[in-house]
């Protein structure tokens, strides 16, 4: 399956500011997700990123508010604007499963704290 | 959309013993269910799945199970072990590489 890396793992932030979280994959992968896990929660995805074309965002998130970008077949950024504590979580990114295998893979996580 | 309900959210058990988490899904055209263990501070990783057309599928002490008919699916993990403590997470997935929805995941404990 995919390795995939994530960074920051972590991080402290200030209200009204904005993080960038990158997601580096080492195979190419045509979809990319992003997931938020708010603290004791399951995951809810916030968006798909394919390479080319703008991320198909879920009810509730905005490009505004989540803008991602997608420069190639191995790479992703998510950026959370604006912050309030309210977007204290931690935000996976994940891949597709290789050949026959649908499930996904996740990253470590990025979790995120806004004070 | 599909909405997949997990069951219990926390479940003690002593070491060699059995523990069984239940998952229920609500959209007929899912037809792939993974299971994800999640330790502290981890992604979710990836522990078994099943396809629609199969029954039960087992990799070593993890087994799952599905019905289609009545819509559950259920993980099964026995002579459990103190490295099995963590959250699991059911899902639904459609066919292909559609939206995946998770469940409200359980917390294992496995007690020494």
């Amino acid at each position: 399956s995919a390795v995939i890396s994530q960074k920051p793992s972590r991080d402290i932030c200030q209200r009204g500011t904005s993080l960038t979280i990158q997601c580096q994959v080492d195979s190419q992968v045509t979809m990319m997700f992003w997931y938020r896990q708010q603290p004791g929660q399951s995951l809810t995805l916030i968006a798909t990123a394919n390479q080319g074309s703008e991320a198909t965002y879920e009810s509730g998130f905005v490009i505004d508010k989540f803008p991602i970008s997608r420069p190639n077949l191995t790479f992703s950024t998510l950026t959370v604007s604006n912050m309030s504590p309210e977007d204290s979580s931690i935000y996976l990114c994940s891949v597709e499963g290789q050949d026959t295998n649908y499930g996904y893979t996740f990253g470590s996580g990025t979790r995120l704290t806004v004070v | 959309g599909e909405n997949v309900e997990q069951h219990p959210s926390t479940l003690s058990v002593q070491e060699g013993d059995s523990a069984v988490i239940k998952c229920t899904y609500s959209d007929s055209a899912s037809n792939y269910f993974p299971w994800y263990k999640q330790e502290l501070g981890k992604g979710p990783q990836l522990i078994i799945d099943i396809r629609s057309n199969v029954g039960e599928k087992k990799d070593q002490r993890i087994a799952v199970t599905l019905n289609k008919t009545a819509k559950h699916f259920s993980l099964h993990i026995t002579e459990t072990q103190p490295e099995d403590s963590a959250v699991y997470f059911c899902a639904g997935q459609g066919g292909g590489y559609q939206k995946v929805t998770f469940g409200t995941g359980t917390k294992l404990q496995v007690i020494p």
